[in-house]
């Protein structure tokens, strides 16, 4: 079946980079995204990546795909205090109203 | 920006009653509304997916008959927690798939309504 993991805590000092990992299973998946969670609030989407992309940048945000080990990796660079929260990696193949699948989200902790 | 509401963010109730919460995205219209719950420290779990005009289809394990899904509008969705029990207790997030454009790629999620059932 679908499965999406991650690490479940990641803990950097502000400044530094931060890199969130996560692996699925399904080959089938055509859109891959991240999500980021503040205490007690829904979901923010930060970015997604089409599968036949290897890369994708945002301003401070790096999304690498490896499709054929099927990673997905979320740089955040010059991580700030403000980016402490969940992220979520999350996949959904190309059928017409098909859910997202979640990891279990790596709680993220920058320290001053 | 899409945006999807739901109200109440937040709700207490006693065991027993039902519980009624609204998903409604804003300024796009949305033929698919997925349900999803989201246990402490624990990832989202699917309850539902919910198409306009038409019966919700449940994942394995969800009660229908116990978490009621109305979709009546391209805009609203429903979930009603029937005969709620403290176990039902936890945080209820629904997001809205665009019909089409731009944002075919793309789920926006409701803020998240907290449930708590004493």
């Amino acid at each position: 079946g679908e499965d999406v993991e991650q690490s479940l805590f990641l803990s950097v000092r502000e400044g530094d980079s931060s890199v969130i990992n996560c692996t699925y299973t399904d080959s089938s998946s055509t859109y891959l995204y991240w999500y980021k969670q503040e205490p007690g609030a829904g979901l923010q989407l930060l970015t997604y990546i089409f599968s036949n992309m290897d890369m994708k940048q945002d301003q401070r945000l790096t999304v690498l795909l490896n499709k054929k080990d099927k990673h997905l990796s979320l740089r955040i660079a010059d991580t700030q205090t403000g980016d402490s929260a969940i992220y979520f990696c999350a996949e959904r193949n190309n059928q017409a109203g098909t859910a997202l699948i979640f990891g279990k989200g790596t709680t993220l902790s920058v320290s001053s | 920006g899409a945006v999807v509401s739901q109200h109440p963010s937040r709700v207490i109730c006693k065991s027993g009653t039902s519980v009624k919460i609204e998903c409604r995205s804003l300024d796009f219209q949305a033929t698919t509304m997925f349900w999803y719950r989201q246990f402490p420290k624990k990832s989202l779990m699917l309850m539902a997916t919910s198409n306009e005009g038409s019966k919700a289809t449940y994942e394995q394990g969800v009660e229908k008959d116990k978490f009621l899904i109305n979709h009546a509008s391209l805009t609203l969705s429903t979930l009603t927690v029937t005969s709620a029990h403290p176990e039902d207790s936890s945080f209820y997030i629904c997001s809205a798939r665009a019909s089409g454009g731009r944002s075919y790629n793309e789920q926006f999620f409701g803020p998240g309504t907290r449930l708590t059932v004493l």
